[in-house]
C-alpha cells in the first residue's frame, strides 16, 4: 500500500552535532516531498520541499536528499540547536491537486 | 495576515453531541484541508477543498462534513461525536493546488469525547 513512514521513532543528539532523519516511502508515483517541523503545541510548520526530478536541495542549514531508486528521504540539519528539538514528519504528494500523505514522525531532541 | 485561525482550542464533547470547528484564513488560499492528529502517529486527512463550492473526501472522512462557501472559511462538523474522535484537528491552506505545495498549518483544536 502507500505509505510514507520513518526509520527511527525518536533521535537524540548534541548541540552542534549534525542531525539526518530518515524517511522511506513506498509509492513511485510520489512527485513531490515536504519535511515539516512540529513543535510541541503548535501546528506543523514548513521546512524544505523537494521534486521528484531534483536529488538536493538545501536551505538554511537544512540538506533534503532524494533517493528515488530506494524511494528514500532524508533532512540533514547542520549544527543542531536547542531549538530544533521537535517532532519532523516527511510528506509526500503524489496526485497533484489532492492531498498530501504524512509520515508518522520522528522525535529529534537536542541536549547541551 | 493572522494567518490559518481555529477556533476554539480546546473542547470536551459528550457521546452523540455534534459541534462544527472553525477554521478561517486570510491569505486568499484556494486549497483548505482538514488533518487530525492522534498519538504516535502523522496527519491523516480528513476532508480537503480546492475553491468555495468544492470539497472532497481524504483519508479518514467518516463521521465528519464540511462546507466551503467562501474561500475564507473551511469549517469542519462533527455529526455525533464518537470516542474515537478524540483527537487534535488542524487546519491547513495552501495558495495553490499545484506544485510548490506549501502548507499553512493552524494552531490546532484539542478534542475530547466523553
Amino acid at each position: 500500500g502507500e505509505s510514507v513512514g520513518l526509520h527511527l521513532p525518536t533521535l537524540s543528539v548534541q548541540e552542534g552535532d549534525n542531525s539526518i532523519i530518515n524517511c522511506a516511502y513506498s509509492n513511485s508515483a510520489s512527485d513531490y516531498f515536504i519535511w515539516y517541523k512540529q513543535e510541541s503545541g503548535k501546528g506543523p510548520q514548513f521546512i524544505i520541499d523537494i521534486r521528484s526530478n531534483m536529488d538536493k536541495r538545501q536551505g538554511q542549514r537544512v540538506t533534503v536528499l532524494l533517493n528515488k531508486t530506494v524511494k528514500h528521504l532524508s533532512l540533514q540539519i547542520a549544527a543542531t540547536q536547542p531549538g530544533d528539538s521537535a517532532v519532523y514528519f516527511c510528506a509526500e504528494n503524489h496526485q497533484a491537486g489532492t492531498a498530501l500523505i504524512f509520515g508518522k514522525g520522528t522525535t529529534l531532541s537536542v541536549s547541551s | 495576515n493572522a494567518g490559518v485561525t481555529q477556533t476554539p482550542k480546546f473542547q470536551v464533547l459528550k457521546t452523540g453531541q455534534s459541534m462544527t470547528l472553525q477554521c478561517a484564513q486570510d491569505m486568499n488560499h484556494e486549497y483548505m484541508s482538514w488533518y487530525r492528529q492522534d498519538p504516535g502517529m502523522g496527519l491523516r486527512l480528513i476532508h480537503y477543498s480546492v475553491g468555495a463550492g468544492i470539497t472532497d473526501q481524504g483519508e479518514v472522512p467518516n463521521g465528519y462534513n464540511v462546507s466551503r462557501s467562501t474561500t475564507e472559511d473551511f469549517p469542519l462538523r462533527l455529526l455525533s461525536a464518537a470516542p474515537s474522535q478524540t483527537s487534535v484537528y488542524f487546519c491547513a491552506s495552501s495558495y495553490s493546488v499545484q506544485v510548490p505545495y506549501e502548507q499553512y498549518f493552524g494552531p490546532g483544536t484539542r478534542l475530547t469525547v466523553t
